[in-house]
């Protein structure tokens, strides 16, 4: 199992440029969720999807869009990106059963910079 | 709503010594509450999960922590550190009614001189 994948692992934008960064998960999860890491605030959810079909925002959503392809992949899309949106993205998964005490699994992270 | 607070962004102790990271949450119902460890340009790896079984819970690599209602935390702690241990740690706390997202505190530095 490859677990959660992320792909670029990598990307320089210019502003007003956009991408998509694409997620990939192979362990049959229900729920998956986007991140962004800044330096000294943890991680700050974007957006998440707790099932197929279904896509909610999260604490940080402006300037984002995500599409849930399949059960498989959750991919976030800058459409014109920003400076302020440098940062490392992280996707991650969990089973998505109802207890909160399920984990989340999370994947290599993607360093954009935004100049 | 909840939120978690992680006392120090960064921790130094020598080889050898006792670790202990501290981390407190709000939350309005209990909590699941889980430890997350970050080594360099990687991604976030779970060391230990409390989900209202017992207090005191064990996580891999030799780390712990206790989860007290009383002071609303759930403290991690490792008897002797090894330099393999330098990474960033993160709290996390779950609510089952908050849609089951993980809020972050903001993260500890743990470095650990020779």
């Amino acid at each position: 199992n490859a677990g959660v994948t992320q792909t670029p692992k990598f990307q320089v934008l210019k502003t007003g440029q956009s991408m998509t960064l694409q997620c990939a998960q192979d362990m049959n999860h229900n729920s998956m969720y986007w991140y962004r890491q800044d330096p000294g605030m943890g991680l700050r959810l974007i957006y998440y999807s707790a099932s197929e079909g279904t896509t909610d925002k999260g604490e940080v959503p402006n300037g984002y869009n995500v599409s849930r392809l399949n059960k498989r992949e959750f991919s976030l899309r800058l459409e014109s990106a920003a400076p302020s949106q440098t940062s490392v993205y992280f996707c991650a998964s969990r089973s998505g059963r109802a207890l909160g005490s399920y984990e989340q699994y999370f994947g290599p992270g993607t360093r954009l910079t935004v100049t | 709503a909840q939120s978690v607070t992680q006392l120090g962004s960064h921790v130094s102790v020598s080889e050898g010594a006792l670790v202990l990271l501290r981390c407190n949450y709000s939350s309005s119902v209990p909590p699941y509450l889980f430890w997350y460890v970050q080594y360099p340009n990687q991604g976030l790896q779970l060391l230990l999960k409390y989900t209202s079984a017992a207090t005191l819970v064990k996580g891999i690599n030799g780390f712990e922590a206790e989860f007290k209602k009383s002071e609303t935390s759930f403290h991690l702690t490792k008897p002797s550190a090894h330099m393999s241990d330098a990474a960033e740690y993160f709290c996390a706390v779950s609510e089952a009614n908050a849609g089951n997202m993980l809020t972050f505190g903001g993260g500890t530095r743990l470095m650990v001189k020779p």
